[in-house]
């Protein structure tokens, strides 16, 4: 089954709102989440790497004053999209690494899909 | 700049045959590699990883891994309908927290496996 849960799967917002997508893992601990964008046909591009208890830390190009994560839990993460824009539409992924495997193996959310009208 | 690269595709094989999936990284530091199937709309499912140069086989898919020409490699034997989707070949990379724990991901190569 799962082991990390995404919501919402997904939203439609207006330009110029804001959206919150939470990350769960749902039964095991991740002091560390990352957050995914992909743009269609494109991969998927690393935004950044929330941390339990600390500032997440961004990736060269996203804007940490837009995109607002919250690592609140040892189990949840939030994204948050400020004054979201048409651009901003993707799908947004987020993943854990579990313990108990190797370091850098991660399970994966089942995505948001975010459209801005 | 770290890099993953993969032919797009798409690649189109018959039921039965075997389908090669190929990808190159840039970094020669990189440790782990990934493979992961995505339907269209959804998130990625790992489907093997690979440490050590050499193959690593489970069920109808084996991994390749050849550090010195950093290449990896997925074989997909007896391929299905079912297998029609992108795969994604990942690296583990180090992104702005230099955990080494972040996923660098190629674009992809769409599998389409006619029947």
């Amino acid at each position: 089954g799962a082991v990390v849960s995404q919501h919402p799967s997904r939203v439609i917002c207006k330009s110029g709102t804001s959206v919150k997508i939470e990350c769960r893992s749902l039964d095991f601990q991740a002091t560390t989440m990352f957050w995914y964008r992909q743009f269609p046909k494109q991969s998927l591009m690393l935004m950044a790497t929330s941390n339990e208890g600390s500032k997440a830390t961004y990736e060269q190009g996203v804007e940490k004053d837009k995109f607002l994560i919250n690592h609140a839990s040892l189990t949840l993460s939030t994204l948050t999209v400020t004054s979201a824009h048409p651009e901003d539409s993707s799908f947004y992924i987020c993943s854990a690494p579990r313990r108990g495997l190797a370091s850098d193996e991660q399970y994966f959310g089942p995505g948001t899909r975010l459209t801005v009208t | 700049q770290k890099e993953v690269e993969q032919n797009s595709g798409p690649l189109s094989v018959p039921e039965g045959a075997i389908a090669s999936l190929n990808c190159t990284y840039s970094d020669r530091g990189s440790q782990s590699f990934f493979w992961y199937r995505q339907y269209s709309g959804k998130s990625p499912e790992l489907i093997m990883f690979i440490y050590s140069n050499g193959d690593k086989e489970d069920g109808r898919f084996t991994a390749q891994l050849n550090k010195a020409s950093q290449y990896v490699s997925l074989l997909i034997r007896d391929s299905q309908p079912s297998d029609s989707a992108t795969y994604l070949c990942a690296v583990n990379g180090y992104g702005a927290n230099q955990a080494g724990t972040a996923l660098i991901f190629g674009k992809g190569t769409t599998l389409s496996v006619s029947s």
